[in-house]
């Protein structure tokens, strides 16, 4: 299966600041996913990015607040705009794994903290 | 909307107990999948059940998916202290849904 570098594994962030999470898939994939997790809460799909075409928002997303870049089949990065404390949560990214019987893999999360 | 709802939240017991934990909808879904996730860590997948009434066991884990496919659960016998952890039920259709967990301690 897939695996994924995801950095940084956490931060503690000023609001009113931006941060951007980094994904490195070992391999080439079509999609890859980019999710929420707050606390107690389910993995909430913020995106879908594909490379060479605008990412796609699920409701309650918008592209203002997290812009998201996909320069390569192998890469991805999501940016968390203008933070406030309410941004504060785990985020993950995913691709499905072909080889998994429709299985997704996940990077290892980054930690969200804004102060 | 679809909804997965999973029971209990929250789950304490000693090793070497049983243990079944559920994953229920209103909605088909077309597959099931089973993950685990440990702190600092994403979610890995367990397992994926597919057709109405299967049956799957991983070692001491066994899943099973309701014959109308819309609910499963996964049974635990003789826990162990590593079994600890976030046990998420993800429904796929033309999408992937996820419940909320179940947060799963086994004291020692």
């Amino acid at each position: 299966s897939a695996v994924i570098s995801q950095k940084p594994s956490r931060d503690i962030c000023q609001r009113g600041t931006s941060l951007t999470i980094q994904c490195q898939v070992d391999s080439q994939v079509t999609m890859m996913f980019w999710y929420r997790q707050q606390p107690g809460q389910s993995l909430t799909l913020i995106a879908t990015a594909n490379q060479g075409s605008e990412a796609t928002y699920e409701s309650g997303f918008v592209i203002d607040k997290f812009p998201i870049s996909r320069p390569n089949l192998t890469f991805s990065t999501l940016t968390v705009s203008n933070m406030s404390p309410e941004d504060s949560s785990i985020y993950l990214c995913s691709v499905e794994d072909p080889g998994g019987v429709y299985g997704y893999t996940f990077g290892s999360g980054t930690r969200l903290t804004v102060v | 909307t679809q909804l997965l709802e999973q029971s209990p939240q929250f789950l304490s017991i000693q090793e070497g107990e049983n243990l079944t934990v559920y994953c229920n909808s209103s909605s088909v879904f077309s597959s099931l999948q089973w993950y685990r996730q440990e702190p600092g860590e994403g979610p890995v997948l367990l397992v994926t059940v597919v057709t109405g009434g299967e049956v799957k066991k991983l070692k001491r884990l066994t899943f099973q998916f309701g014959d109308a496919r819309k609910d499963s659960s996964l049974h635990i016998t003789a826990a162990q202290t590593g079994d600890t952890g976030l046990y998420l039920c993800a429904g796929r259709d033309d999408k992937i849904i996820f419940g909320k967990g179940t947060r799963l301690h086994i004291l020692p």
